[in-house]
C-alpha cells in the first residue's frame, strides 16, 4: 500500500525553531511537497523536493532523504501566523497523482 | 492571474438534493483536479482530468458523484442525490506543465464547504 505519515499536531513557542517530520512508503516518487493550511483556507504550497538534500526559502527549509523515505519541514523564528496546519505530499508517478499524509497542526504560542 | 475559482463558497442543502459545484482552472493549466476535505479523512483525490479527458476517477466514492470538463475554463462535480455523510470542504486544483519536471505547483481553490442536512 502507499502511507505517509506525520504527527497529528505540535506546539512550540513564538521566535524558536520546529522540525515537522513525514516518512512515506510509496510505489513511486516524483518528488515530495510541503503545503500549508491555515484553518478554513486553501492548501498553499511552500517547498518541493526531489532530489536529497536541504532547500531553503527563507525561514523554512526542507529536507529530502530517498534511501530512508524521510522528509522534514524545519520552521526557524516561528511567527504567530505559523500556526497552521502542514501537510506532505508526495508525486507518486508522472501524471501528478499526489498521495497526502493526514497533515501536522502546529500550535504557535506566546 | 485570478487564480484557481469556485462557486459557490458556501452551500447548504437537504439530504437528497442535487448539489453542483463549479471551478475555473488557472489559463494555461492542463490538468484540473477535485479533491475532498474532511477531518477524519484528510484530503482525497476524487478525480483528475488532463486536457479535459478524465485520466483518473478511482477517487469518487459513488455513483452519486460525477465530474465533467467541457472545455479548458470550466469543470463541475455534481452529487446527485446529496447526502448527510458528503458534507465536506470540496477543493479544485489546477497545475500545467510537464508531470516529469516536476517542479510546478499544484494551485488549489478557496474550496467550496458543502453542508447535507
Amino acid at each position: 500500500g502507499q502511507n505517509i505519515d506525520q504527527p497529528t499536531e505540535m506546539t512550540a513557542t513564538e521566535g524558536a525553531i520546529v522540525q515537522i517530520n513525514c516518512t512515506y512508503q510509496t510505489s513511486g516518487f516524483n518528488g515530495l511537497f510541503w503545503y500549508q493550511q491555515h484553518a478554513g483556507e486553501a492548501p498553499t504550497f511552500l517547498s518541493y523536493n526531489v532530489l536529497d538534500g536541504l532547500e531553503e526559502k527563507g525561514r523554512f527549509s526542507s529536507f529530502l532523504s530517498r534511501s530512508k523515505g524521510y522528509s522534514y519541514l524545519l520552521l526557524k523564528e516561528l511567527q504567530m501566523k505559523d500556526s497552521a496546519s502542514y501537510l506532505c505530499a508526495v508525486n507518486t508517478d508522472s501524471n501528478y497523482q499526489l498521495i497526502w499524509g493526514a497533515g501536522t497542526k502546529l500550535i504557535i504560542k506566546p | 492571474d485570478a487564480g484557481v475559482i469556485q462557486s459557490p463558497r458556501h452551500e447548504v442543502t437537504e439530504m437528497g438534493q442535487e448539489v453542483t459545484l463549479r471551478c475555473k482552472p488557472i489559463s494555461g493549466h492542463d490538468y484540473l483536479f477535485w479533491y475532498r476535505q474532511t477531518m477524519m479523512r484528510g484530503l482525497e483525490l476524487l478525480i483528475y482530468f488532463n486536457n479535459n479527458v478524465p485520466i483518473d476517477d478511482s477517487g469518487m466514492p459513488e455513483d452519486r458523484f460525477s465530474a465533467k470538463m467541457p472545455n479548458a475554463s470550466f469543470s463541475t462535480l455534481k452529487i446527485q442525490p446529496s447526502e448527510p455523510r458528503d458534507s465536506a470542504v470540496y477543493f479544485c486544483a489546477s497545475i500545467g506543465g510537464s508531470p516529469t519536471s516536476g517542479a510546478n505547483v499544484l494551485t488549489f481553490g478557496a474550496g467550496s464547504r458543502l453542508t447535507v442536512l
